[in-house]
């Protein structure tokens, strides 16, 4: 079964300031997908941003971006001058048939 | 359009009751999936339908059923609840393998 690993359960960054999450999967498949959900304390679902495996290309969305390392099974988000309003829980995610999650990333941003 | 709406949004159940949580979709999304949320293990997929008359079994599909009677709505129902079941659970909705969206949730407290 593919395991979706966050070896960070807490992270801290100061605003402004950039912030990379960590994210490792394991599969025996060549095409999935792999998404980053933010979960503010209102508990919310929010997909943050989209890869799919047979691209090469980074995907990048405003202020968050990706490194996608397909060989490495490496898939970190960069979030780029942080704000206070990205303080939440973090889940990495990955998929082909079925969806596995991250047991995600506590992101607090010091003012 | 509402998206992906979760009822109750709160509930709390004695030892060995029943209850059925409703999911309803307005996207036209072929797959819907129940997930549950315990502190620390991220999400985990309890049952999926790819399509109206259609279900199987996820991660941790014991002591739960559904059913799809219709395409947008998708019923998970709890036949005699337990306290190992208390958690807040998670609907969502997908076109096919892209993303999911998610519903707010659904905090379930088996006393």
């Amino acid at each position: 079964a593919q395991t979706v690993t966050q070896s960070q359960p807490e992270m801290s960054v100061q605003e402004a300031e950039t912030v990379t999450l960590s994210c490792t999967y394991d599969t025996s498949e060549s095409d999935y997908y792999l998404f980053w959900y933010k979960q503010p304390p209102s508990r919310q679902m929010i997909l943050v941003i989209r890869q799919e495996a047979y691209k090469q290309q980074n995907a990048t969305e405003n202020r968050f971006s990706v490194n996608f390392q397909k060989a490495a099974k490496s898939f970190s988000l960069k979030i780029s001058d942080s704000q206070l309003g990205d303080a939440a829980m973090y889940f990495c995610a990955y998929r082909d048939n079925d969806m596995r999650f991250g047991a995600g990333t506590r992101l607090t941003v010091k003012p | 359009n509402a998206g992906v709406t979760q009822t109750p949004k709160f509930r709390v159940l004695k030892t060995g009751q029943s209850m059925t949580l409703l999911c309803a979709q307005d996207m036209n999304h072929e797959y819907m999936y129940w997930y549950r949320q315990d502190p620390g293990m991220g999400l985990r997929l309890i049952h999926y339908s790819v399509g109206e008359g259609t279900t199987a079994k996820g991660e941790v599909p014991d002591g739960y059923n559904v059913s799809r009677l219709k395409k947008q709505n998708f019923l998970l129902g709890l036949e005699s609840a337990a306290p190992s079941q208390t958690s807040v659970y998670f609907c969502a909705s997908s076109y096919v393998r892209y993303e999911q969206y998610f519903g707010p949730g659904t905090r379930l407290t088996v006393t």
